[in-house]
Parts: structure tokens; C-alpha cells; sequence
């Protein structure tokens, strides 16, 4: 079936560095991509989405790209905070059309202090 | 208020028992969600509400049972479980099904425990 998956199951990085969280989609019907945190003990909570007529989306600290060639998105997060360690999902969907909801494997994220 | 709120947010219960799962919002949000969430895994889609009709029942088993009393509830009834529905289960609620509406949000989940 379609899937959203993602490169790399675990992410260290320093305090204050740059993470680039990466996850590849397979419907080429999608259109609409989520990105959600997900810390200990929580559910998901939004951070960032982007439509297909986009390349890039910036919100505060964080900025999604997604390159439609290869089925391919990404989330950077500038100058990584302990706060932000946690599992990062990316989501998939049709925009006007509710249809197929998928989450990626996620990512989970450590930040060292 | 962007709260969803679960109750309740543990619950231990035989295969033989019946419980019910609630989950309350009061954004005005038309569109709810059940997820299924394993340990280390993304959650699942079980079902999904719309203006209080059910809209998307991904293949869940009957002893699974939603029900939308109203825009602002979401009940998910259990009865005859197996060990291997132990899971956390999340609910979600989004103004619409449709584009930027669609952006859920989710509530910290039950954490169900089937002996």
C-alpha cells in the first residue's frame, strides 16, 4: 500500500546546532504534508504544513521543504533546543479531499545539552 | 482553548469487559478522529467523524465501537478485546476534513492495557 517513511529512525544533534529531519513519501496523489512533534507522554501537535505548490514554508525555527521530483520532504529546526527532543511524524493527504491519512515512521530527536 | 481531552487516561480491563473511551472538545471542531497508536510507531487511523456521521472506518474489528453523540464528543466503545489492542489510543479534532481545516488536534491518549 502507499506509505510515508522515513530515512533515519534516531537523530542526535547539540544544543544550539541545526537538525534536518527527512522522511519520503510514495503517493503520488498527495498533496498536503503535515509535520507533527510528538514529545513524551503526549499526542502529536502541529508544527508546520506545506501544499504541493510550494517548495518551502518557514514558521519560527522551522522550515519544511519538499521536493515533488523525488517524493521527498524535510523539517529543519534552527538552533535545536532541548526543548524540541522528541518524535517528529510527517503526515500525508489530498487538500481537498480528505482521503488516505498516513503518518510517517517518525523520527525521534535527542538534543544534547 | 486548543484542548482535547481524554478520559481516561489509563485503564486496565479484562477481554471479557466492556469500557468506554472519551473524548471531548470545545473548539468547534466538526471533524473527529480515533487513532491507534503502538509502542515506537506512528499512530493509525481507525475512524473519523464529520459532522457527526461516521465518514472513514479503516477495517477496525466490531469489537471497536465509535459513536458522536454530539459535535463535541467522541466515545470509542470497547467490548471482547484481545492482549494485542493494548495500545495508547488518541483522539484528534479538526475544524474540517478539507485543505488547512484539516489540521488535527490530538489529545495525550488512554493508555489501554488488555489482560
Amino acid at each position: 500500500g502507499e506509505s510515508v517513511g522515513l530515512h533515519l529512525p534516531t537523530l542526535s544533534v547539540q544544543e544550539g546546532d541545526n537538525s534536518i529531519i527527512n522522511c519520503a513519501y510514495s503517493n503520488s496523489a498527495s498533496d498536503y504534508f503535515i509535520w507533527y512533534k510528538q514529545e513524551s507522554g503526549k499526542g502529536p501537535q502541529f508544527i508546520i504544513d506545506i501544499r504541493s505548490n510550494m517548495d518551502k514554508r518557514q514558521g519560527q525555527r522551522v522550515t519544511v521543504l519538499l521536493n515533488k521530483t523525488v517524493k521527498h520532504l524535510s523539517l529543519q529546526i534552527a538552533a535545536t533546543q532541548p526543548g524540541d527532543s522528541a518524535v517528529y511524524f510527517c503526515a500525508e493527504n489530498t487538500y481537498y479531499n480528505f482521503n488516505k491519512f498516513y503518518f510517517g515512521s517518525g523520527t525521534k530527536l535527542n538534543v544534547k545539552p | 482553548d486548543t484542548e482535547v481531552t481524554q478520559t481516561p487516561k489509563h485503564l486496565v480491563m479484562g477481554m471479557t469487559n466492556k469500557k468506554s473511551l472519551k473524548c471531548e472538545q470545545h473548539m468547534g471542531h466538526r471533524a473527529m478522529y480515533w487513532y491507534k497508536q503502538k509502542a515506537k510507531k506512528p499512530p493509525e487511523l481507525m475512524f473519523v467523524y464529520s459532522y457527526e456521521k461516521l465518514s472513514i472506518n479503516e477495517s477496525v474489528p466490531s469489537r471497536f465501537s465509535p459513536e458522536c453523540p454530539n459535535s463535541s464528543l467522541l466515545n470509542l466503545h470497547l467490548h471482547a478485546l484481545q492482549p494485542e489492542d493494548s495500545a495508547l489510543y488518541l483522539c484528534a479534532s479538526s475544524q474540517d476534513l478539507a485543505g488547512a481545516k484539516n489540521i488535527q488536534y490530538f489529545g495525550a491518549g488512554t493508555r489501554l492495557s488488555v489482560l
